[in-house]
């Protein structure tokens, strides 16, 4: 199995271009969630879905759309990329079962400038 | 929305040392993750609890239900221990704390 897989692994985009971070897994998983990570901040939920079909909102959503046509994956969207996006993202995904554990991927380094 | 709340904030430690990370959060769970982040930025997931105690290796996690508050022990501390541990809210809505930066010395 190769677990959660992240991509690109490193992105610089100018302000107002938008792209799609990648993330799939192989787990047959049904939650999946993206996180941003910031100095200081430590990581905070983006969007997360329960199954294929189901996207719910997490703590710091703007800017960012996501869909789960699969169970398998779950892309995020920039819409129109601002420096404030300036971060490094993280995808998760777990069973949803009682004490099932958290399985993350390596991560994406994103710049805007 | 659960405040979770970690101290120490940073921990330097020598080898061999017990090592204590505490984490408190302000809303009833139904279970609590603890993280590990390496530097070179990958994260590992440890222990996830609902209430008692686990044990893996030198690693034990404990939570009290009733307090809100859970403890990550590290027994005969070593340096490739050094890493960022992270507390987490395990409800559908994640919410992290801001992570225990350890370092073990030789």
């Amino acid at each position: 199995n190769a677990g959660v897989t992240q991509t690109p692994k490193f992105q610089v985009l100018k302000t107002g271009q938008s792209m799609t971070l990648q993330c799939a897994q192989d787990m047959n998983h049904e939650y999946m969630s993206w996180y941003r990570q910031d100095p200081g901040m430590g990581l905070r939920l983006i969007h997360y879905s329960v199954g294929a079909g189901i996207t719910d909102q997490g703590e710091v959503p703007n800017g960012y759309n996501v869909s789960r046509s699969t169970t398998e994956d779950f892309p995020l969207r920039l819409l129109s990329a601002a420096p404030s996006q300036t971060s490094v993202y993280f995808c998760a995904s777990s069973s949803g079962q009682k004490n099932s554990p958290l399985h993350f991927g390596n991560g994406t380094r994103l710049t805007v400038t | 929305k659960n405040e979770v709340e970690q101290s120490p904030q940073n921990l330097t430690a020598q080898e061999g040392e017990f090592i204590t990370i505490n984490c408190s959060y302000s809303v009833g769970i139904s279970a609590l993750h603890w993280l590990q982040q390496h530097p070179g930025g990958g994260i590992v997931s440890l222990f996830m609890l609902s209430s008692g105690k686990k044990k893996h290796g030198r690693l034990i996690a404990t939570i009290n239900i009733q307090e809100k508050h859970s403890s990550l022990h590290i027994t005969a501390s070593h340096p490739r221990d050094s890493a960022v541990y992270i507390c987490v809210d395990g409800s559908e809505k994640l919410v992290f704390g801001k992570g225990t930066k350890l370092t073990v010395n030789p």
